[in-house]
């Protein structure tokens, strides 16, 4: 069954510095999400991205916040400047339609020092 | 966003019957109702989701009233892997916040060997 790849599967940062997620969906959906999970806590919505942009945002996606699909086939989050409130769990997911339902990857845990 | 109740936990016995109920009585004429679980250390799964008819898969059953206030996942015979929080969420998938899945506390369900 086709799955959605997310690498790193846990990433450790100091505060302040940049990083990547990386996501792979499956290869034909379009509808493109990030959402993260803090320990403990329920899974939260960040941003939606379809044609080339971005679809809708949350609160939490501030200005320190990016996403791209630079070659059609990755997807990745940016996170400029970590916090160490950033800490938690990151799962990208994908759709075809989302009439379909939506297919989460396993996440990357990232870890801010 | 429609707002969902759903109990903080089940039990149920391996190769038993589960029903999880999910009120959502604000829920709007156009809102799908999705069933997601998240094993542990694990990304959000997708079960099933309907409108108004009842609907089947491979994997659960899933009950919707007629007035659609509520709806209950059946799962007909429990195994130790369906132990997991049980997310039910109304998603405005045709809308214009396709993708952002608002995620409660979910069910926790127990199975018993």
């Amino acid at each position: 069954e086709p799955e959605v790849t997310q690498t790193p599967s846990h990433q450790v940062t100091q505060m302040g510095q940049e990083v990547i997620l990386r996501c792979v969906p499956i290869s034909n959906h379009l509808y493109f999400y990030w959402y993260r999970q803090i320990l403990g806590q329920k899974v939260e919505f960040l941003v939606s991205f379809y044609n080339n942009e971005i679809s809708e945002k949350s609160e939490i996606f501030d200005d320190q916040f990016s996403v791209e699909r630079p070659d059609g086939s990755n997807f990745t989050l940016k996170i400029r400047s970590t916090k160490l409130e950033d800490s938690a769990m990151y799962f990208c997911a994908s759709s075809r339609t989302p009439l379909y339902g939506y297919t989460f990857g396993s996440g990357t845990r990232l870890t801010v020092v | 966003d429609a707002k969902t109740t759903q109990p903080n936990s089940m039990e149920s016995n391996e190769e038993e019957p589960v029903h999880l109920p999910c009120n959502h009585s604000t829920i709007s004429g156009t809102d799908y109702i999705h069933w997601y679980r998240q094993l542990p250390s694990q990304g959000p799964e997708y079960v099933i989701h309907g409108l108004t008819s009842n609907v089947n898969n491979r994997m659960a059953s899933l009950a919707i009233a007629e007035d659609r206030k509520s709806s209950t996942l059946i799962l007909h015979r429990a195994t130790l892997r369906d132990a997991a929080v049980y997310y039910c969420i109304p998603d405005n998938a045709g809308g214009t916040s396709y993708g952002k899945l608002t995620f409660g506390q979910g069910t926790i369900l127990t199975v018993h060997p």
